[in-house]
């Protein structure tokens, strides 16, 4: 048990829908972050929350809308998405953001877009 | 800009034998080194850090990293690795300015019995 939880662990979806990733975290963090992870890539940070407020978006297309309701839930929100954003989607948290304690990462979600 | 380097994609060691997993960094000031672990569908999952102090580390199921300041390398070791370590490692730095972490390109071990 990771005290990350992410829900669904698997998702299929076309081009046209629109789903939202979920992630929660039963630790009492107060930072929370999305990663990207593509085969025979690095680890993509996407976005950063610090008590619910994003504090880092790197570069992320508008079509990955996150949303952070509170310090314990972290949604993402998928709209119109390509082929090459299928990949393992990761949520992580941490005591606070850009300090030096670890993250503690869920177990992901397998998107795969058609 | 900070950055972090595993020169080997692959590491293969046969169970029993001492292992190693490389990794050097680059980064303005004293940074915070991190190794991570994943295993097969599951997500990354912490095993050691280095902040200060002591340069050899020591982390989870065994596993111990050092850090050269002089080299810029933090490298993972084990003295005796287990089939079961077979698994993906990641190193990590956070630089003390307060960005977010920098992860490198990630290190497959493959234990052989």
């Amino acid at each position: 048990e990771t005290g990350v939880t992410q829900t669904p662990r698997h998702l299929v979806m076309g081009m046209t829908n629109k789903k939202s990733l979920k992630c929660e975290q039963h630790l009492g963090h107060n930072a929370m972050y999305w990663y990207k992870q593509s085969a025979k890539k690095p680890l993509e940070l996407m976005f950063v929350y610090s008590l619910e407020e994003r504090v880092e978006n790197n570069s992320v297309p508008s079509r990955f809308s996150p949303e952070c309701p509170n310090s314990s839930h972290l949604f993402l929100h998928l709209h119109t998405l390509q082929p090459e954003d299928s990949a393992l989607y990761l949520c992580a948290s941490s005591q606070e953001a850009g300090e030096n304690q670890p993250q503690h990462f869920g177990d992901g979600t397998r998107l795969s877009i058609l | 800009a900070q950055s972090v380097a595993q020169p080997e994609d692959q590491v293969n060691v046969a169970e029993g034998n001492p292992l190693t997993v490389k990794c050097t960094y680059s980064v303005s000031g004293n940074p915070y080194l991190f190794w991570y672990v994943q295993y097969p569908n599951r997500g990354l999952q912490f095993l050691l850090k280095y902040i200060t102090g002591d340069n050899l580390v020591k982390g989870s199921y065994g596993f111990e990293a050092e850090f050269n300041k002089s080299q810029t390398s933090f490298h993972l070791k084990k003295p005796s690795a287990l089939v079961s370590d077979s698994a993906l490692y990641f190193c990590a730095v956070s630089p003390p300015s307060g960005q977010n972490f920098v992860f490198g390109p990630g290190t497959r071990l493959s234990v052989l019995p």
